[in-house]
């Protein structure tokens, strides 16, 4: 089992270009998160999916936006990137009720 | 919603148990406490959750105190591999949010 994808694990990109991060799951959970992690700092929720078709803010969610592409899959997309959304990037998924949540190795964004 | 607070660092022993305290004093009825640990900068690893009672598996045991208020994750004998940083998080009420702090860093010592 494969369990929760993430790429690119690594992006350089310069202030104001564009980037979408993917994430897919192959456990068929329902809900689907995006979180931040900057130095030294514990993971901030930036999106989640509760189900499929729908999508729902964060603590920090300014300056993303996401897709909920199908139960599989969640994308977040950095439409004008900034040297503030450096950091490390985790998408993660779980089942419902008390089931816990599964992460992904994360993907590393650095702009300069 | 609940938070947690716990002691930012914290040193075991090789081959000792290892103790966690996380104080999450406004927990409501119906949320469960979670731990995680996460290795260098790797992807947060589940460990164990419950809600009233003790729980137990393979990598952990979660004592819950009868209050709920707090709780101890207890790593029975810690090898080296068990140095990470390792959070105690209550699930939002809305159950979808997961409240991460900056957890507490456990150095095993040889």
């Amino acid at each position: 089992n494969a369990g929760v994808t993430q790429t690119p694990k690594f992006q350089v990109l310069k202030t104001g270009q564009s980037m979408t991060l993917q994430c897919a799951q192959d456990m068929n959970h329902n809900s689907m998160y995006w979180y931040r992690q900057d130095p030294g700092m514990g993971l901030r929720l930036i999106y989640y999916s509760a189900s499929e078709g729908t999508t729902d803010k964060g603590e920090v969610p300014n300056g993303y936006n996401v897709s909920r592409l199908n139960k599989r899959e969640f994308s977040l997309r950095l439409e004008s990137a900034a040297p503030s959304q450096t950091s490390v990037y985790f998408c993660a998924s779980r089942e419902q009720g008390s089931q816990p949540q599964h992460f992904g190795d994360g993907t590393r964004l650095s702009i300069l | 919603d609940a938070k947690t607070t716990q002691p930012p660092s914290m040193d075991c022993a090789e081959g000792r148990a290892a103790n966690l305290p996380c104080n999450h004093s406004t927990i409501s009825g119906n949320e469960y406490v979670y731990w995680y640990r996460q290795i260098h900068s790797q992807g947060p690893q589940y460990i164990i959750h419950g809600l009233k009672n003790n729980e137990t598996n393979e990598m952990a045991s979660l004592i819950i105190t009868e209050d709920r208020k707090s709780s101890t994750l207890i790593l029975p004998h810690a090898t080296l591999r068990d140095t990470a940083v390792y959070y105690c998080i209550v699930r939002s009420n809305t159950g979808n949010q997961f409240y991460f702090g900056t957890g507490t860093s456990l150095t095993v010592i040889p």
